[in-house]
């Protein structure tokens, strides 16, 4: 695996709160990404990261923002959490994209809870 | 709206006999296809892929079948086994993102 720690693995949270997820890893991979798992939906990219202080949109990024201050660490953080964000978030790493031969690498995901 | 779509949410399987998960898509643009596995509690770790210069590609006893002009892929295992069973998810990479389907719940009955 490509050692990817996802924290914390669960959070229970209330409407209005911010809160972060931490994504570390250990393979010097370039890229990062942060998706969300719904039932009848599969795993949507939330944004991602293609490099230090380098980050995009993916399809479902509204209520999130990310940062990526080292290669190791990618932040996900809801400003202010809303029901519609309850889900369990994975991150995931590439060391070349998505665009050629280069499997994502996933860690265990967290999963959040907004009350 | 899905690019990736598994029609089918679960499937259940004798030990030893095959699966086959399906998989269709909407992008002509896709050019290259992955399979995930994913058990409960851990992230969905990748499997096996294809690209659509083929039309078969087989690992042990994965095998992935691409049929471009009906826009369909499928996973073949043979013969399953009950460690198989997990969610599977099919998947494109397209403008810096991976598409995914739903999934599909596999259960390998012994």
């Amino acid at each position: 695996d490509a050692g990817i720690t996802q924290s914390p693995r669960h959070k229970v949270t209330e409407t209005g709160t911010p809160v972060t997820l931490r994504c570390h890893q250990t393979e010097n991979h370039r890229y990062m990404y942060w998706y969300r798992q719904d039932p009848g939906h599969g795993l949507r990219l939330i944004h991602y990261s293609y490099g230090v202080k380098d980050t995009d949109k993916g399809e479902v990024s509204d209520g999130y923002s990310v940062s990526r201050s080292k290669t190791e660490d990618f932040l996900l953080t809801l400003e202010s959490a809303t029901s519609s964000q309850t889900s369990v978030y994975f991150c995931a790493t590439s060391n070349r994209g998505t665009n050629i031969n280069s499997p994502l690498h996933f860690g265990n995901g967290t999963r959040l809870t907004v009350t | 709206d899905q690019q990736v779509k598994q029609n089918s949410p679960s499937l259940s399987v004798q030990e030893g006999r095959i699966s086959i998960l399906n998989c269709d898509y909407t992008n002509s643009m896709f050019d290259y296809f992955l399979w995930y596995k994913k058990y409960p509690a851990e992230g969905p770790t990748f499997l096996i892929s294809i690209s659509s210069i083929k039309d078969k590609n087989e690992d042990g006893r994965f095998t992935v079948f691409l049929n471009k002009s009906a826009k369909h892929l499928s996973l073949h295992i043979v013969p399953s086994q009950p460690g198989d069973s997990a969610v599977y998810f099919c998947a494109a990479p397209w403008a810096n993102n991976l598409f995914f389907g739903t999934g599909t719940r596999l259960t390998v009955i012994p």
